[in-house]
């Protein structure tokens, strides 16, 4: 399979425990992004980078959240102090974006990982 | 602010018949547009894209949306349901072709009745 993997794909924590998620995209993409879902919600977007540069960040992202992407390769998601509002489903994407920026691909999206914090 | 509005959080149709989805967006330009299909315990997928080609656009399993810059709209149709279609259905809106963000609108279930 050649998709966006995303491990693990369910995590169940304690309230104030450290949670890190990891995202392997499509290899030949160079964008990765990373979504939350809530129930009844549409995806609402984290952060994304360009190969190993993180270039934006939502403020939905608090100082708690951490995303890296070390060789511009696989991505991971660290969560410290975990709250019970961060229970959701975390998505990853991946896309392929041209040197000049002119095409950007459609984003694949992994099957995600649900946090429930208790 | 840049948004996207999805006008019916539930539409139920019975088989056999036709789908409308509802979706609008807010910009002054002329964004990239996708629709993406949730079933449930399963990945986002892609049903189409629009991209500044043609206004009309065709995907997978029968679905099409029609770009109007005028209304600012990229409704989704389908002629005819199919059970499998039922599902979660989410309208997105990358603002320019270089933008990293993708904007989610707030999802329309779909039921299909048999």
């Amino acid at each position: 399979d050649t998709g966006v993997s995303q491990d693990p794909r369910h995590k169940i924590t304690k309230r104030g425990q450290n949670v890190t998620f990891r995202c392997d995209p499509i290899s030949e993409h160079n964008r990765l992004y990373w979504y939350r879902q809530t129930l009844g919600q549409g995806p609402e977007f984290l952060t994304y980078f360009q190969n190993e540069a993180q270039l934006e960040k939502s403020r939905l992202l608090s100082d708690r959240f951490s995303a890296e992407r070390p060789k511009g390769s696989f991505s991971t998601l660290e969560i410290q102090r975990t709250e019970q509002g961060d229970s959701a489903m975390y998505l990853c994407a991946s896309s392929l974006a041209t040197l000049g920026q002119r095409m950007n691909t459609e984003a694949f999206f992994g099957q995600g990982t649900r946090l429930t914090v208790v | 602010a840049q948004s996207v509005t999805q006008l019916d959080s539930h539409v139920s149709v019975s088989e056999g018949t036709p789908v409308l989805l509802r979706c609008n967006y807010s910009s002054s330009y002329s964004p990239s547009l996708f629709w993406y299909v949730q079933h449930p315990n399963k990945g986002l997928q892609l049903l189409l894209k629009y991209t500044s080609a043609a206004t009309l656009v065709k995907g997978i399993n029968g679905f099409e949306a029609e770009f109007k810059k005028s209304e600012t709209s990229f409704h989704l149709t389908k002629p005819s349901a199919h059970m499998s279609d039922a599902a979660e259905y989410f309208c997105v809106v990358r603002w320019n072709t270089n933008a990293g963000k993708s904007t989610f609108g707030d999802g329309t279930t779909l039921t299909v009745k048999p």
